[in-house]
């Protein structure tokens, strides 16, 4: 079974600063995909990055960027340059291709970003 | 941008009442899910449904919950008799291939 872990259940960062978010999974299938979603106060569920994982090459998207180490199992969302609109609920997910393709969610991380 | 459509967004029902979550997903996906967000807590994965029928549900997706697709459009979760525990938000979600997820807004049932 897939496990998504988020060890940090709350982060704060300055305005305009770097922040990573850190993210662990487990699976034993080689053919999957890793997600951060965003979800802010209004609790809709944003796709902020997503990684394939035969994909060598880390996902970049605009401020946001992973780090994908596939040994170890971990997937952390770098965000560059916070603004106050990055606050919000961030959750790791993954997804195991073939079957049903559910999403495995993390708990969730809580990232304020201050003025 | 296609989008998942979910109504309503927010419903109150009393305890032991029936309540049915619409969704409209994207024209072209096949893949369709209902997923759920107690509040504070992680997203949980209900059902998935592909082909009329389910493909995978969760041990939460019990014989008090049934999905269906009643016409091309849209995608059902109907609850039979409401406890208090199944307030939570309820995401419907659909995936095209290669990974493409997209949810909806979500509709915050709250059971009184």
């Amino acid at each position: 079974a897939q496990t998504v872990t988020q060890s940090q259940p709350e982060m704060s960062v300055q305005e305009a600063e770097t922040v990573t978010l850190s993210c662990t999974y487990d699976t034993s299938e080689n053919n999957y995909y890793l997600f951060w979603y965003k979800q802010p106060p209004s609790r809709q569920m944003i796709l902020v990055i997503r990684q394939e994982a035969y994909k060598q090459q880390n996902a970049t998207e605009n401020r946001f960027s992973v780090n994908f180490q596939k040994a170890a199992k971990s997937f952390s969302l770098k965000i560059s340059d916070s603004q106050l609109g990055d606050t919000a609920m961030y959750f790791c997910a993954s997804l195991t291709q073939g079957g049903s393709e559910k999403l495995v969610f993390g708990k969730g991380m809580k990232l304020t970003v201050n003025p | 941008e296609p989008e998942v459509t979910q109504t309503p967004s927010h419903q109150v029902t009393q305890m032991g009442q029936e309540v049915i979550l619409r969704c409209v997903p994207i024209s072209n996906h096949l893949y369709f899910y209902w997923y759920r967000q107690i509040l504070g807590q992680k997203v949980e994965f209900l059902v998935s449904f592909y082909n009329n029928e389910i493909s995978e549900k969760s041990e939460i997706f019990d014989d008090q919950f049934s999905v269906e697709r009643p016409d091309g459009s849209n995608f059902t979760l109907k609850i039979r008799s409401t406890k208090l525990e199944d307030s939570a938000m309820y995401f419907c979600a659909s995936r095209g291939g290669g990974g493409g997820y997209t949810f909806g807004s979500g509709t915050r049932l709250t059971v009184v």
